[in-house]
């Protein structure tokens, strides 16, 4: 298994454009997490899904984010408007039920909005 | 609510002295803690958890209820230990997993 598979690995943008992170989660796993790493506040949980279903979108940080889990082995993070403040690593981290907590993460993918 | 602290953004030692990564807690039930790794150019990955009371590559964290920590400890740092560690917290029943900030670890030669 190739582990979760994010893409892109790095995307520079300006201010206004739409962005989009997608996950591969790893086959079998049926939670997804979406964390945002940064200098200031490390790494923040955005939202996760269990079974392909939003269960906790309390990080999003406002309304220009939004999350989707069309299918078991697909997920995408949305920014749209981006803006400068978002620039960061976004990671995808997924791992199966019953384990007793440990992720399994992506690459990231590393965004600049200028 | 959840929280996890680590107080230090940066710790840097010289290659043999003892290190000692600090991690403290807020949370009012019965949590699961984690110390994860990032080695440059490497996923992020779990180094350890308190529930299996091992070491790992020389490091071990105890965690005390008492006073809400899970600090990660070495007696000898090697250079190959300098990355980035985070805590992270886990609730009994729940499935996400909240982390601190991090702290980057430098073993100088």
């Amino acid at each position: 298994d190739a582990g979760v598979i994010q893409s892109p690995r790095h995307e520079v943008t300006e201010m206004g454009q739409e962005v989009t992170l997608r996950c591969k989660p790893i086959s079998g796993h049926d939670y997804l997490f979406w964390y945002r790493q940064t200098m200031m506040r490390g790494l923040e949980l955005l939202i996760y899904f269990n079974n392909n279903v939003p269960i906790d979108d309390s990080g999003m940080p406002e309304d220009r984010f939004s999350a989707k889990m069309p299918n078991a082995s697909f997920s995408t993070l949305k920014i749209q408007p981006s803006e400068p403040r978002d620039s960061a690593v976004y990671f995808c981290a997924s791992r199966p039920t019953g384990n007793t907590g440990e992720l399994f993460f992506g690459e990231g993918s590393r965004l600049t909005v200028l | 609510a959840q929280r996890v602290t680590q107080p230090e953004k940066l710790l840097s030692v010289f290659k043999g002295a003892p290190v000692e990564l600090k991690c403290n807690y807020s949370y009012s039930g019965s949590p699961e803690l984690f110390w994860y790794v990032q080695y440059s150019r490497q996923r992020l990955q779990l180094l350890l958890r308190h529930i299996s009371r091992e070491s790992i590559k020389g490091f071990t964290a105890d965690l005390n209820k008492g006073e809400t920590s899970f600090h990660l400890k070495k007696p000898f740092a090697q250079e190959e230990d300098s990355a980035m560690y985070y805590c992270a917290l886990k609730r009994n029943q729940g499935g996400k997993l909240i982390f601190g900030q991090g702290t980057e670890l430098s073993v100088k030669p």
